[in-house]
C-alpha cells in the first residue's frame, strides 16, 4: 500500500552541525505533510508542516523541503543541539489528521 | 496542565483480561484521535471523534476494541480479551476542527500496555 517512509533509521550528528533527515512518500496525491519529534517516553511533538503547493517552509532552526517530482521531503535542523536528540517522524495527512507515519529516524547528537 | 492527559500511563495485564484507557483532550478541542505505536514504529491511526460522534475506525481496530466519547469531552478505549499482540503504546491526540482546516494535532504522553 502507499505509505510514508524514512531513508535511514539512525543519524549521528556532531553538536553544532546541521542535520538532514529524509523521508520518501509514495502517494502522489498527498497534499499535506508534517514532521514530528518524539522523545523517549513522550508523545509526538509537532515540529513543522508543509502543504503540497509549497517547496520550502522555515521555522525556528528547522526547514522542511518538499520535492514533489521525486516524492521526497526532508527536515533540516540548523546548529543541532543535545536537546534535538529524539526520534523524528514524517507523516502524511490522509485527511482530517488521520496521519500515516513513517518508521522514524533516531537522531543522536554527539557532544 | 492544559495538555492532553492519558491514564493510566502504564498497564500490565494478563492475556484474556480487559483493559480500559482514558484520554482527556485539551478542553476546547472538538476532535479526538487514538493511535497505536509499537516499538520502533511510527504511530498508526485507530479511530477518531468529532465531539461525541465516532467518524472513522481503522481496519486495525478489531471487534475486541471499542472507543467512546460519550459527552464529547474525555474518551475511553477498551480492549477486551487482550492478546500479546495488543502490547503497544496507545496515544491520544486532540485538535480544534474549524471547518476548512484542521488545527495542529496535540498528542498525549500515551498509555503503555504490556500483555503477559
Amino acid at each position: 500500500g502507499e505509505s510514508v517512509g524514512l531513508h535511514l533509521p539512525t543519524l549521528s550528528v556532531q553538536e553544532g552541525d546541521n542535520s538532514i533527515i529524509n523521508c520518501a512518500y509514495s502517494n502522489s496525491a498527498s497534499d499535506y505533510f508534517i514532521w514530528y519529534k518524539q522523545e523517549s517516553g513522550k508523545g509526538p511533538q509537532f515540529i513543522i508542516d508543509i502543504r503540497s503547493n509549497m517547496d520550502k517552509r522555515q521555522g525556528q532552526r528547522v526547514t522542511v523541503l518538499l520535492n514533489k517530482t521525486v516524492k521526497h521531503l526532508s527536515l533540516q535542523i540548523a546548529a543541532t543541539q543535545p536537546g534535538d536528540s529524539a526520534v523524528y517522524f514524517c507523516a502524511e495527512n490522509t485527511g482530517d489528521y488521520k496521519l500515516s507515519f513513517g518508521a522514524g529516524t533516531t537522531v543522536t547528537v554527539r557532544a | 496542565d492544559t495538555g492532553v492527559s492519558q491514564n493510566p500511563r502504564h498497564k500490565i495485564t494478563k492475556r484474556g483480561q480487559n483493559v480500559t484507557f482514558r484520554c482527556d483532550p485539551i478542553s476546547e478541542h472538538n476532535r479526538l484521535y487514538w493511535y497505536r505505536q509499537t516499538l520502533g514504529q511510527g504511530p498508526e491511526f485507530l479511530t477518531y471523534f468529532q465531539n461525541e460522534a465516532q467518524l472513522e475506525k481503522s481496519r486495525l481496530l478489531s471487534d475486541r476494541f471499542s472507543a467512546e466519547r460519550p459527552k464529547g469531552s474525555f474518551s475511553t478505549l477498551e480492549i477486551q480479551r487482550t492478546e500479546q499482540g495488543d502490547s503497544a503504546m496507545y496515544l491520544c491526540a486532540s485538535s480544534s476542527w474549524r471547518g476548512a482546516d484542521t488545527g495542529e494535532l496535540f498528542f498525549g504522553e500515551g498509555s503503555r500496555l504490556t500483555v503477559l
